[in-house]
């Protein structure tokens, strides 16, 4: 089945650092992949896609690009602001057949910026 | 601004009460789900529904049940609520992509974190 492997966290930064969140899946087929963000007393946002090999994703200054030869979606921010505190999801689905566009989530990294 | 209500934000009920979440979607989509998010677990998927009165069971469908009457509307029940199902409950939606497309748009509710007592 399909399955989304996050890096543990939590992760503390403080502002301007450099950031990268991990990201692996297992999946048959050609998986579209996602990153969410959650703040704190909200719903899941989508932050950035891909749809295929080599795409890039990129939102809010996060870029993350489709590796399908290593299963990898890495997350990563040049400079993080206290604003980005969040918790972040990665996520993978399948379109078509009976999957219904349903998403596979990863355990969730909790990030923190400090000023 | 298109939206996924959700009825409660908090919700403490009793151990073995028969609790009802309640999840209503403004964009005319076609599918609804039901998710549980637990700490270090992610978000797991309950139940989902693709079309009125249709349902399919997620991947952690023990303990609930679901009910999609109407077309925007999408109930999780609790037959009979226990401690190990405290936890925050998010319901979403999402579109069938035109043909060609892959991604299928979800939006999601603000969440309501359930505490069974």
């Amino acid at each position: 089945g399909n399955s989304v492997t996050q890096m543990e966290g939590p992760v503390t930064l403080s502002e301007e650092a450099f950031l990268t969140i991990n990201c692996t899946y297992t999946a048959t087929g050609y998986p579209s992949l996602f990153w969410y963000v959650q703040y704190p007393g909200e719903g899941l946002q989508l932050l950035l896609k891909a749809t295929k090999a080599d795409d890039k994703g990129s939102n809010k200054g996060f870029e993350a690009t489709y590796r399908k030869e290593t299963t990898s979606f890495h997350l990563e921010k040049g400079s993080v602001q206290v604003s980005d505190s969040a918790v972040y999801f990665c996520a993978l689905n399948r379109a078509g057949g009976t999957s219904y566009g349903k998403l596979t989530f990863g355990q969730g990294t909790i990030l923190t910026v400090h000023p | 601004d298109v939206k996924v209500t959700q009825s409660s934000r908090y919700l403490v009920k009793r151990t073995g009460e028969k609790v009802f979440l309640e999840c209503v979607q403004d964009m005319d989509h076609e599918n609804m789900f039901w998710y549980r998010q637990d700490p270090g677990l992610g978000l797991r998927l309950i139940y989902f529904s693709y079309d009125v009165k249709m349902k399919e069971k997620g991947d952690i469908p023990e303990g609930y049940s679901v009910s999609r009457e109407k077309k925007e509307r999408f109930s999780l029940i609790l037959e009979s609520a226990s401690t190990n199902q405290t936890s925050m409950y998010l319901c979403a939606s999402s579109f069938v992509p035109s043909r060609g497309e892959r991604v299928y748009g979800y939006t999601f509710g603000s969440g309501t974190r359930l505490t069974v007592v």
